[in-house]
């Protein structure tokens, strides 16, 4: 199974809301990723997980709360968002040897994504 | 910061064409060169992840190549079908283990 799903695919919420979008592998890949892509931009990185430990936060607003409750799981919650924060919201996950270099050097494999709209 | 490039920003060509396009990045501190494919509404797929200067990577009618000592990566898609179409991205990574640097990407669209 070489798929990485992700849930909701489409998600419009308040403000004021709390949510959470999932993503799911069953590669046994331990290093996992949150992107987040705009319209007409690059899809640009948030958090890497790696063996459930958050490795990599890229200056993320706390508004935005990854957790990797297990090696096949990782979470965003969502939190008090603001309408800029509307993009599709990209998990991806890779091999991890537990050393920087296989992370760079393995190729990362998408989920299809969470259109995000906050009104 | 890195800064990975990439030219055509789109391109159009006729089923059977031939194309080409580049993905160019700083030449120093290089680790990786990554290369997907995105089609609309699925995810992006990985097609190479390339790491040393001359490699060159096939696969079917796509190859790629990379040049690391001028900072610049070729990929080729011999005889386009429309199911090509979509946007190639490329990415490298600015320090060993940290983020992906994306491109703006490619995108191609191929007519029958």
């Amino acid at each position: 199974d070489t798929e990485v799903t992700q849930t909701p695919k489409h998600l419009v919420m308040g403000m004021t809301n709390k949510k959470s979008l999932k993503c799911e592998q069953h590669m046994g890949h331990r290093a996992m990723y949150w992107y987040k892509q705009k319209a007409k931009k690059p899809p640009e990185l948030m958090f890497v997980y790696s063996y459930e430990k958050l490795s990599i936060n890229e200056s993320v607003p706390s508004r935005f709360s990854p957790e990797c409750p297990n090696s096949s799981l990782l979470n965003l919650h969502l939190h008090a968002l603001q309408p800029e924060d509307s993009a599709l919201y990209l998990c991806a996950s890779s091999q991890d040897l537990g050393t920087s270099l296989a992370r760079t050097y393995n190729e990362q494999f998408f989920g299809p994504g969470t259109r995000l709209t906050v009104l | 910061i890195l800064n990975v490039e990439q030219s055509p920003q789109s391109l159009h060509v006729q089923e059977g064409d031939s194309t080409n396009f580049t993905c160019s990045f700083p030449s120093s501190n290089f680790y990786a060169l990554h290369w997907y494919r995105w089609e609309t509404a699925k995810s992006p797929e990985a097609l190479f992840v390339m790491t040393l200067n001359g490699d060159e990577k096939k696969k079917g009618r796509i190859s790629a190549t990379l040049n690391t000592k001028e900072g610049y990566s070729y990929l080729y898609i011999k005889g386009s079908q429309p199911e090509d179409s979509a946007t190639y991205l490329c990415a490298s990574p600015g320090k060993a283990g940290t983020a992906l640097i994306f491109g703006k990407g490619t995108t191609l669209s191929v007519s029958s």
